[in-house]
């Protein structure tokens, strides 16, 4: 199947300071790709889509000035936490879709 | 009501048993359906997809539809350890490249040697 390479796998970062999260489709062209967030335990709930060339559309309740979406190449979407918070610690995964939905590897990421 | 339903579990089953997780959803736009399974700390890998309603086998997975009830099953045969994972039901109302998919909330299965 087709692969998403998401990076970093995990991440431990100042509260205040930003992260990055990179995902990207290898062998296929993601004109879409979707972020989520994952709790413990819990599923997969969707944050925004990433539109290659246009402004994310975002779910109701997330914050689009604190999480960043750029999706400037059809192979490359980026999510940024901005000024993070303790309470975004939490586990990020991204999705590209070819002939279906494939996953990224997903994001530790840990706000001290 | 949430739209997709899934029995969060835990289910702790022995090692060869027949493994039997179950979704029911209440949109009838749903006309695309996926099981994931995701290891601890991992994203989610696509096991099964399935667009009609009846059964797709592959290997010791077996994907069951029934639209009519808005019911999904997925079953393992032979189960193993390595089976040991939490088990998503997905859904979507449109098969394009920028269909969004509904989650059921994952069953976490455990296999027991």
């Amino acid at each position: 199947g087709a692969v998403v390479s998401q990076h970093p796998s995990r991440v431990i970062c100042k509260s205040g300071t930003s992260v990055k999260i990179e995902c990207r489709s290898l062998d296929f062209q993601a004109t879409t790709m979707f972020w989520y967030r994952q709790f413990p335990k819990q599923s997969l709930m969707l944050m925004a889509t990433s539109n290659e060339g246009s402004k994310a559309t975002y779910e109701q309740g997330v914050e689009k000035d604190k999480f960043l979406i750029n999706h400037a190449s059809l192979t490359l979407s980026t999510l940024t936490v901005t000024s993070a918070h303790p309470e975004d610690s939490s586990f990020y995964i991204c999705s590209g879709v070819d002939t279906e939905a494939f996953f990224g590897q997903g994001t530790r990421l840990t706000v001290v | 009501q949430k739209e997709v339903e899934q029995d969060p579990g835990p289910l702790s089953v022995p090692e060869g048993a027949i493994v039997s997780l179950n979704c029911t959803y209440s949109n009838s736009a749903f006309q695309y359906f996926m099981w994931y399974r995701q290891y601890s700390r991992k994203g989610p890998e696509l096991l099964m997809y399935t667009y009609s309603s009846g059964n797709k086998e592959d290997g010791r997975f077996t994907a069951q539809v029934d639209k009519s009830s808005k019911y999904i099953s997925l079953f393992i045969r032979d189960s193993q350890p390595s089976d040991s994972a939490t088990y998503l039901c997905a859904m979507s109302s449109s098969s394009g490249s920028a269909r969004q998919l509904t989650f059921g909330s994952g069953t976490q299965l455990t296999v027991l040697p």
